[in-house]
């Protein structure tokens, strides 16, 4: 099946320090998102993106869609303790794969202050 | 407030058992999903509805079941639970015309010995 590759798989920061993670895919998704996961609860959607070329941002936060549709980026800017959890990238290829979401596995954000 | 909850949040069972997770909606969302959480793996999606009487095989199907006999309601049924099915559950629901925005759970924790 599909697979999404993300980076880091882990990352130790200090407080302020901007934050880049990346998810990458062999097949084409025409939706990209954002999840981060706190500890003991589901994930939360963060920032949605649904064109190819697309830059959103939602506060510190900005990813964008990557052009060849195969790549997504998320940016935190001066992070803070509480950007501490599970960052999750996840796709939809449309088409059969309607609604259906393909994740990445995950990067582990641990912010010192 | 419009929620989803999942229920129990903790389970021990032993192998062989047949176990019942709960997932209760109140968005009057027409899509629900069931993940499993493992390590490295992200989350895979088990089986997923469309709507009442429609249920669909996901990624991880073997050994689960599900049945949607109303709007707000997909419980997932382990038929015979195995140690390999010892994972954090996620339910989720997204809105027809917004499927790819889900909703998550906050899971249930299931242990099987």
């Amino acid at each position: 099946g599909q697979q999404l590759n993300q980076s880091p798989q882990s990352m130790f920061i200090q407080e302020g320090e901007d934050v880049s993670m990346n998810c990458t895919s062999s097949s084409i998704f025409n939706t990209w998102l954002w999840y981060k996961q706190d500890p003991g609860e589901g994930p939360v959607l963060l920032i949605a993106l649904y064109k190819a070329g697309e830059l959103t941002s939602n506060g510190r936060l900005t990813a964008q869609f990557g052009i060849t549709r195969k790549d997504s980026f998320l940016n935190i800017s001066a992070s803070i303790p509480s950007d501490v959890g599970i960052y999750f990238c996840a796709g939809v290829a449309g088409g059969t794969s309607y609604g259906k979401l393909t994740f990445g596995q995950g990067t582990i954000l641990t912010v010192h202050p | 407030d419009a929620e989803i909850t999942q229920s129990p949040r903790h389970k021990i069972t032993e192998t062989g058992r047949q176990v019942t997770l709960a997932c209760h909606q109140t968005w009057n969302h027409n899509n629900m999903f069931w993940y499993r959480q493992d390590l490295g793996h992200g989350l895979r999606l088990i089986h997923y509805s469309y709507g009442v009487q429609d249920t669909n095989k996901g990624e991880v199907s073997d050994g689960y079941s599900v049945s949607r006999s109303n709007t707000e309601d997909l419980p997932l049924t382990l038929e015979s639970a195995a140690s390999s099915q010892t994972s954090v559950y996620f339910c989720a629901s997204s809105n027809q015309g917004y499927e790819d925005t889900q909703y998550f759970g906050p899971g249930t924790r299931l242990t099987v010995l």
